[in-house]
């Protein structure tokens, strides 16, 4: 069974420039999640899918970060015009959905704005 | 809303000696999940225990935690430290109903050395 598979693995963006980023949870999991990992914040929730449909995105910051999911496959964060201080690991996780469930986690994705 | 608090950033230790890591919770729901999630160095976060029970141990990997609803803790405990151990600790809260949001708290690194 394949894990939850995040791409790419290394985004190097020059400032201002757009970052895409893509996430396949694992099949048969209908919550999926972004976060957001740094040294200084940890682990940081950004948004939270169910069934596809978002349902909490409270940790996004609203101008720049948007998310979709538009199949049961697939999620995308999108950063708009990126900075220096977007650079993180961004971290996609999916679990079945049962409140008690494991978050099953990506290997990430590293970007760097410079 | 919900949140965990984490109040080591850091703990050292020597190979033998016990193990512990502190976490707090804030939230309204009465029936919350725990979860310890560990990461090692160039790894994904992924679950050691979880509980929803309170005043039950849970253990898992030499490791234990009982969550008590009443000081609204759960911490992580193990009776002998081993190099293998040192790791990044991540405590994290799953609420009741509704949204279902995974929160993290800021996360303990603990570096073992014989």
């Amino acid at each position: 069974n394949a894990g939850v598979i995040q791409t790419p693995r290394h985004k190097v963006t020059g400032k201002g420039q757009e970052a895409t980023l893509w996430c396949e949870p694992i099949s048969g999991h209908s919550a999926v999640f972004w976060y957001r990992q740094t040294i200084v914040q940890g682990l940081e929730f950004l948004t939270y899918f169910r069934n596809q449909a978002p349902i909490d995105d409270s940790g996004m910051p609203k101008e720049r970060f948007s998310a979709q999911m538009p199949n049961q496959s697939h999620s995308t964060l999108k950063i708009q015009s990126t900075q220096p201080q977007d650079s993180a690991v961004y971290l996609c996780a999916s679990s079945p959905p049962d409140r008690g469930d494991t978050l099953y986690f990506g290997e990430g994705s590293r970007l760097i704005v410079v | 809303g919900d949140s965990v608090t984490q109040t080591e950033g850091l703990v050292t230790l020597t190979e033998g000696l016990p193990v512990m890591l502190n976490c707090t919770y804030q939230t309204i729901y009465s029936n919350p999940f725990l979860f310890w999630y560990v990461q090692h160095l160039n790894e994904s976060p992924r679950l050691l225990l979880k509980s929803f029970t309170d005043n039950k141990r849970t253990e898992h990997q030499g490791f234990h935690a009982t969550l008590h609803k009443s000081s609204s803790s759960f911490h992580l405990q193990k009776s002998s430290a081993q190099l293998s151990d040192s790791a990044l600790y991540y405590c994290a809260l799953r609420g009741g109903t509704g949204g279902y949001k995974v929160v993290f708290g800021s996360g303990t690194r603990l570096l073992v050395s014989p």
